[in-house]
Formats: structure tokens, C-alpha cells, sequence
């Protein structure tokens, strides 16, 4: 079946430097993909998208490129603030039936230290 | 603002007993979802509703109910028969026909005790 997979936490970086968070997924079919973060005792917010084989969804510094030869969307920044402390989660919509069903990845812990 | 509010933020329970999230939204949005989020397995779906008078069930439907009377609202029940029910319960919507966003309330902490 349709699935996620992320790399295990928790992740720690120095401010300032390369965030690269990994992301693959499984899906019959062409998912939209996405990123979401979620802050402390709060619900999740959409960080980017991309819907289609080669697009690019930024946001706030974050990038992340759809890869369908390699099934990623991986999750980049250039340089990590400790405001970007939290839990990030990849996910899929499931292409068919239109439910709009999302598929999540068991999440990832970025903790940032100044 | 358009938004999603769940209720209670936080609840507590005692074994065997039913209880009720609530969820609202403004956001004039066709489809609503109910998920649960336990520490290091990501969210997990539980019901979903695309429509007013329908629901269907997720990957973890048992021991939960949920109606769907009016666009705005989908309450989930945890009921008694539910084994495991301390978790984080995370409510959505979506408008129906959009690129597959989810739009999140703040999400609601239920322990048994």
C-alpha cells in the first residue's frame, strides 16, 4: 500500500547550519506530496507542496523537490534558526478515489541550538 | 478569522467512560477528517467525512464514532470500547477538488486515567 518513510530523529543542529531532512515515499499512481511542521503542543501547518514529477515548493527557506525516478522529497534549508525547532512530517495524498486522504510519515524532531 | 476549533484542548477520563471532541469549522469546507497522533508513529486516520450525512471509516475506525449533521461539524466519540485512548487527536478539513491540503486545528490531549 501507499506509505512514507522519514528519517529517524531527533536531529540536531547548530544555528545556522544545512538542514536535509530524507523523505520516501511508496504510491500507485502520482500523489501530491507535503510538508508539514508541527510546534509544541500545537496542530500541524502546511509548510510547502508540489504536486507534480519535478516541482520545487519553498516556504519560508525550506525547499523540497519532487523526485519521481527516486520517490523523494527530501526537505532542505540552508541555514537552520532555533525558531525552527519542532517536528516535521512528510506526507502523500492518496491519489485515488479523491478522498483526500493524507498518508504521514512518523515524523521527525529538529531540535536547533543557538 | 476562518478557522478550525477543537474542544476541549486538553481532557481527562476514567476508564469505561465515553467522551466527545468536538471540531467546527468556518472555513466552508466539504470533507473533514479526524486523526490520531501517538509519540514517534506520525498521525494516523480514524474517520473522514467528503459530504453532510456520510461518513467512512480509516485505518483505525474501531472504538470511535462520528456524525456528520452539519457541514461545519464532525464530533468524534471515543467511546469505552477503545483500548488504548490516551493520545493526541488532531481534526482537519479540506476543500473538495483542491491540490489535497489538509488544514489542522490545534488538537486535542486526551488522557484515561
Amino acid at each position: 500500500g501507499d506509505s512514507v518513510t522519514q528519517m529517524e530523529g531527533p536531529v540536531t543542529l547548530s544555528e545556522e547550519a544545512f538542514l536535509t531532512i530524507n523523505c520516501t515515499y511508496t504510491a500507485t499512481g502520482y500523489p501530491s506530496l507535503f510538508w508539514y511542521v508541527q510546534y509544541p503542543g500545537e496542530g500541524l501547518q502546511l509548510l510547502l507542496k508540489a504536486t507534480k514529477a519535478d516541482d520545487k515548493g519553498s516556504n519560508k527557506g525550506f525547499e523540497a523537490t519532487y523526485r519521481k525516478e527516486t520517490t523523494s522529497f527530501h526537505l532542505e534549508k540552508g541555514s537552520v534558526q532555533v525558531s525552527d525547532s519542532a517536528v516535521y512530517f512528510c506526507a502523500l495524498s492518496v491519489p485515488s478515489g479523491n478522498t483526500g486522504k493524507l498518508i504521514f510519515g512518523q515524523g521527525t524532531t529538529l531540535q536547533v541550538k543557538p | 478569522d476562518g478557522g478550525i476549533t477543537q474542544s476541549p484542548k486538553y481532557l481527562f477520563r476514567k476508564e469505561g467512560q465515553n467522551v466527545t471532541l468536538s471540531c467546527e469549522q468556518n472555513l466552508n469546507h466539504d470533507a473533514m477528517y479526524w486523526y490520531r497522533q501517538d509519540p514517534g508513529q506520525g498521525l494516523r486516520l480514524i474517520y473522514y467525512s467528503q459530504i453532510v450525512n456520510d461518513f467512512q471509516k480509516g485505518d483505525i475506525a474501531e472504538g470511535y464514532s462520528v456524525s456528520r449533521e452539519k457541514k461545519e461539524s464532525f464530533p468524534l466519540t471515543v467511546t469505552s470500547a477503545q483500548k488504548n485512548p490516551t493520545a493526541f487527536y488532531l481534526c482537519a478539513s479540506r476543500l473538495t477538488g483542491n491540490t489535497g491540503e489538509l488544514f489542522f486545528g490545534e488538537g486535542s490531549r486526551l488522557t484515561v486515567l
